[in-house]
């Protein structure tokens, strides 16, 4: 009954390779987003959709895309990985009544 | 823009120490204010929440959380912190114009038994 959920958990790759990352929510909310975590635990929005249409991007490299086949499903697909892109990823979804975001349980990502 | 400052990078506390972390945000309007926890390897849960009315809000496990309009501040606080505390704290914003949260930097809380 998990209500936002991300695959992988862990994901370890080579620079230069592409990877998804895949998140659903049962939630039956309109909005998701993808936030990106740091080192440091810097907490970053990265893309927002609603009901599967890109609403915000904040000035992430082209080399990230996000898509949504429904508003369920938020993945994000990146390409030529690079050293900088190791952090921990995570996946939201948001209440519009409450205003409430809720998480999912994160995708660490380690380039080598 | 909105942006949000946590001035306490890392606080150590004994168990029963009571508790105040700090948050301050910048915003013109009217915003929506939002604790929110992380303990060790797992994903971010929601604390508490603030909207309008009494600007002292109580959320889950002991914490609550007073907004001071004029101070543009949304302090954390609890009585008196337990070993099972020990997480990462994150104050965020949202202003009311778009759906966008901004995070602050975090706080690192760790509660010595």
């Amino acid at each position: 009954d998990t209500a936002v959920s991300q695959t992988p958990k862990y994901l370890v790759t080579q620079m230069g390779n592409d990877k998804s990352i895949k998140c659903e929510q049962n939630l039956g909310h309109d909005t998701m987003y993808w936030y990106k975590q740091d080192s440091k635990k810097f907490l970053k929005i990265m893309f927002s959709y609603n009901n599967k249409e890109l609403i915000i991007n904040e000035t992430v490299p082209n080399r990230f895309s996000p898509k949504s086949p429904d508003k369920a499903h938020l993945n994000l697909h990146i390409n030529s990985l690079e050293l900088g892109d190791s952090a921990v990823y995570f996946c939201a979804s948001r209440d519009y009544l409450s205003d409430t975001q809720y998480f999912g349980p994160g995708t660490r990502l380690t380039v080598l | 823009a909105q942006s949000v400052s946590q001035h306490n990078h890392h606080v150590i506390l004994s168990e029963a120490a009571s508790l105040e972390l700090g948050c301050n945000y910048s915003y013109g309007g009217t915003v929506n204010l939002f604790w929110y926890v992380q303990y060790p390897g797992q994903h971010l849960q929601l604390l508490l929440k603030y909207f309008s009315g009494d600007p002292l809000v109580k959320g889950i496990k002991g914490f609550e959380a007073e907004f001071i309009k004029s101070k543009f501040s949304f302090n954390l606080r609890k009585p008196s912190v337990q070993w099972s505390d020990t997480a990462e704290y994150f104050c965020a914003v949202n202003g009311r114009a778009g759906n966008m949260l901004t995070f602050g930097g975090g706080t690192r809380l760790m509660v010595k038994p």
